[in-house]
C-alpha cells in the first residue's frame, strides 16, 4: 500500500521569507500524481500545486513550487515570499489513476508577521 | 461555475441512527470521492464512484455506503452510527476517469452524541 510521511507537523516562517515542506512517499509503481493541498482554518480543502511523476519538470505555480525527486521518492513544496494567507495547514497527496487519494498527516504553517 | 457542493454543512447525531450525506460536484465532472478527516487518523478515503458505479473503496466498516445518481450527484450513507464516527466528511469532483485533479467541497461537519 503507499503511504505518504510528512515529518513535520508544524513549521514556522516570518512573513516575506521562504519556506519548504517536506513529504516522502513510497510506492512501487512508476505512473502516478502527487499534490500539495491546503486547508485553512474554514476547512475547504484548496489544490495549491500537482505534479505528474512521468514530468521530469518541477511544477511551479507562481509563488509555490515543488522539488520532485522520484528516485529518492520525495516531494518537497517551496513556498516564496510567505504571505499572511498562506498560513494553513498543508497535506502532501498521492494518487494513481481512479485511486482515491492517499494523504499524510500535514504540516501546520504559521506565518509571522 | 460552481464549486462542490455539499449538504448539510453540520449535523449532529445519537449514537445508533443513520445519516446520509450529500454532495453535488461541480457541473460536468463525473467523479465523486469521500473522504473521511478525524484528528486522529488524518484524512482517509472512503470511496470513489464514476458514472454511478463504485470502482474503489478504501478500508471501512460495511456501515459506510455510497452511491451516485445519473446527474453525478453522490450519496454517503453511515449507519448504526458510533461515537468515532464524529468527523469532517470531504468530498471531492473530478472532470473525468482519472483522479487527477479533485476539487474539494467544505465538508460536512458530523458529530455523533
Amino acid at each position: 500500500a503507499q503511504t505518504v510521511t510528512q515529518s513535520q507537523p508544524e513549521m514556522s516562517v516570518q512573513e516575506a521569507e521562504t519556506v519548504t515542506l517536506s513529504c516522502t512517499y513510497d510506492t512501487s509503481e512508476s505512473d502516478y500524481y502527487l499534490f500539495w493541498y491546503k486547508q485553512p482554518p474554514s476547512r475547504q480543502m484548496i489544490l495549491v500545486i500537482r505534479q505528474e511523476a512521468y514530468k521530469q519538470q518541477n511544477a511551479t505555480e507562481n509563488r509555490f513550487s515543488v522539488n520532485f525527486q522520484k528516485a529518492a521518492k520525495s516531494f518537497s513544496l517551496k513556498i516564496s515570499d510567505s504571505q499572511l494567507g498562506d498560513a494553513a495547514m498543508y497535506f502532501c497527496a498521492y494518487t494513481r489513476w481512479a485511486d482515491g487519494l492517499t494523504f499524510g498527516k500535514g504540516t501546520h504553517l504559521i506565518i509571522q508577521p | 461555475k460552481a464549486g462542490v457542493t455539499q449538504t448539510p454543512r453540520y449535523l449532529i447525531k445519537t449514537r445508533g441512527q443513520q445519516v446520509t450525506l450529500s454532495c453535488s460536484p461541480i457541473s460536468g465532472h463525473r467523479s465523486v470521492s469521500w473522504y473521511q478527516q478525524t484528528p486522529g487518523q488524518g484524512l482517509q478515503f472512503l470511496f470513489e464512484y464514476f458514472s454511478e458505479t463504485q470502482r474503489n473503496k478504501g478500508n471501512f466498516p460495511g456501515r459506510f455506503s455510497g452511491r451516485q445518481f445519473s446527474n453525478s450527484r453522490s450519496e454517503m450513507n453511515v449507519s448504526t452510527l458510533e461515537l468515532g464516527d464524529s468527523a469532517l466528511y470531504l468530498c471531492a469532483s473530478s472532470p473525468g476517469q482519472e483522479n487527477t485533479e479533485a476539487f474539494f467541497g467544505q465538508g460536512t461537519r458530523l458529530t455523533v452524541v
